[in-house]
């Protein structure tokens, strides 16, 4: 069974600093793997999306690597911002049978203030 | 609409009693899917639709559990019995067929079973 864990679960940082949250999975055979944004009552917003034959993704400030061998994923933020405060989950995507089914890290929860 | 629409927002109820949680995809999308939320953990996998049937429903935690989509769009979650374990925030995603990461999730209903 898939398993993600994330590290750390909460990060508290003040503005301006580069970062780094850290994903892990046990199932190295993935289809792609995503990182999400969630803020507090509000639904999941795709951040990046990367396919399993792929090493990293960037957009903006974002910047996501994967290590399908060794079952880890990184999402670099640069130059961290208050509204960047919000808590950052992983999911991986087997592909074949799964159709679409995600499964999920606990989150870290991100806090960047002023 | 313009996203995935879940309604209530909020919902109480009392143990013992059964509810119904609602779950409007973006028009077009024929794959849905109902994840739940509890407090500092990442969603879990519920169950999956492509277009009225459940092509996947591993996920629902026992037979109190029950989700339909009677014509392909509109979908419901049905919980019977209500326990205080299921307190949690449950949110449905739809996507296109096919359109691995193109998921758009709601903003989730946070059921509380007092």
């Amino acid at each position: 069974k898939q398993e993600v864990t994330q590290i750390p679960a909460a990060l508290s940082v003040p503005e301006g600093e580069n970062l780094v949250l850290n994903c892990s999975f046990t199932d190295s055979a993935i289809y792609n793997l995503q990182w999400f944004r969630q803020d507090p009552g509000k639904g999941l917003t795709s951040l990046l999306l990367i396919q399993s034959s792929q090493r990293e993704q960037t957009s903006g400030r974002l910047n996501a690597s994967l290590d399908k061998s060794s079952g880890r994923s990184t999402l670099y933020i640069a130059a961290s911002q208050p509204g960047d405060s919000a808590t950052y989950l992983c999911a991986v995507y087997a592909g074949g049978t799964s159709y679409g089914k995600l499964t999920f890290g606990q989150g870290t929860i991100l806090t960047v203030h002023p | 609409g313009a996203g995935v629409s879940q309604t209530p927002s909020n919902k109480v109820t009392e143990k013992g009693k059964y509810v119904e949680l609602r779950c409007d995809p973006i028009s077009g999308h024929t794959a849905l899917y109902w994840y739940r939320q509890s407090l500092g953990q990442g969603p879990e996998f519920l169950i999956y639709f492509q277009g009225t049937g459940a092509a996947d429903d591993s996920g629902l935690p026992n037979d109190r559990f029950f989700a339909v989509r009677p014509e392909g769009s509109v979908s419901t979650l049905k919980i019977q019995r209500t326990e205080r374990g299921d307190s949690a925030v449950y949110l449905c995603a739809s996507s296109r067929t096919g359109e691995m990461g193109g998921y758009t999730f709601g903003s989730g209903t946070r059921l509380t079973v007092v």
